[in-house]
């Protein structure tokens, strides 16, 4: 079963408009990490943030805002005044305690174009 | 720069060739990771590494795949009889062992396309 689910496909955006990436996961564990990356063209995998299991607060980097909700488990972000240099892959992604040696579950990803 | 570094960055091969890909992680972590993306797909884990010790493979990786990290520092990814189907990124990560060194920190990745 899928563990973690994007299920935006592709979204495009005019340059400057706001726009939100979801994450829905799945987990019986009670300490996971939830990860999100971003793949531009070039393909190498950035790493945006982590947020563990027992800590909701929500964060915000520049542009950049996370929500995480485990009530609802999701984790979406948020890119305001988006710009040209956003467009990339982004992938959610879900490491649990007790898998593998915290590999990583990555979602299909949500493929990102901004457009002047 | 000390991230992590993949080599080669592409390799074309042909069915039934075998193949070799190196990853040097960065110098401080402990764990080491092999990912394959295949296109429209997010990474699938294949295999990790906890110093040498090679402590959990996927199902993904079958027979044909060998991974070593002799000394706990370098790692390879070896693919021998190679079919069309291995044609992927082959991407490898890094991390801490600490909690708070979960993150893993990704190399830009080996293509292979095996024709």
């Amino acid at each position: 079963a899928q563990k973690v689910t994007q299920a935006q496909t592709e979204i495009s955006v005019v340059e400057k408009e706001d726009v939100t990436l979801d994450c829905v996961y799945e987990t019986r564990d009670t300490t996971y990490y939830l990860f999100w990356y971003k793949q531009p063209p070039s393909g190498e995998l950035v790493f945006l943030i982590r947020r563990n299991s027992f800590d909701e607060q929500n964060e915000i980097s520049g542009r950049y805002s996370w929500n995480f909700q485990k009530s609802t488990s999701s984790f979406n972000f948020t890119i305001t005044a988006s710009q040209v240099v956003d467009s990339a892959v982004y992938f959610c992604a879900l490491s649990e305690a007790g898998n593998s040696g915290y590999a990583l579950n990555f979602g299909k990803g949500t493929s990102l174009l901004v457009t002047p | 720069d000390t991230g992590v570094s993949q080599d080669p960055r592409h390799k074309i091969t042909k069915r039934g060739q075998n193949v070799t890909f190196r990853c040097d992680p960065i110098s401080e972590h402990n764990r080491l990771y092999w990912y394959r993306q295949t296109l429209g797909q997010g990474p699938e884990f294949l295999t990790y590494f906890q110093n040498e010790a090679q402590l959990e493979k996927s199902r993904l990786l079958s027979d044909r795949f060998s991974a070593e990290r002799p000394k706990g520092s370098f790692s390879t990814l070896e693919i021998q009889r190679t079919e069309q189907g291995d044609s992927a990124m082959y991407l490898c990560a890094s991390s801490e062992t600490s909690n708070l060194g979960l993150t893993q920190y990704f190399g830009p990745g080996t293509r292979l396309t095996v024709l």
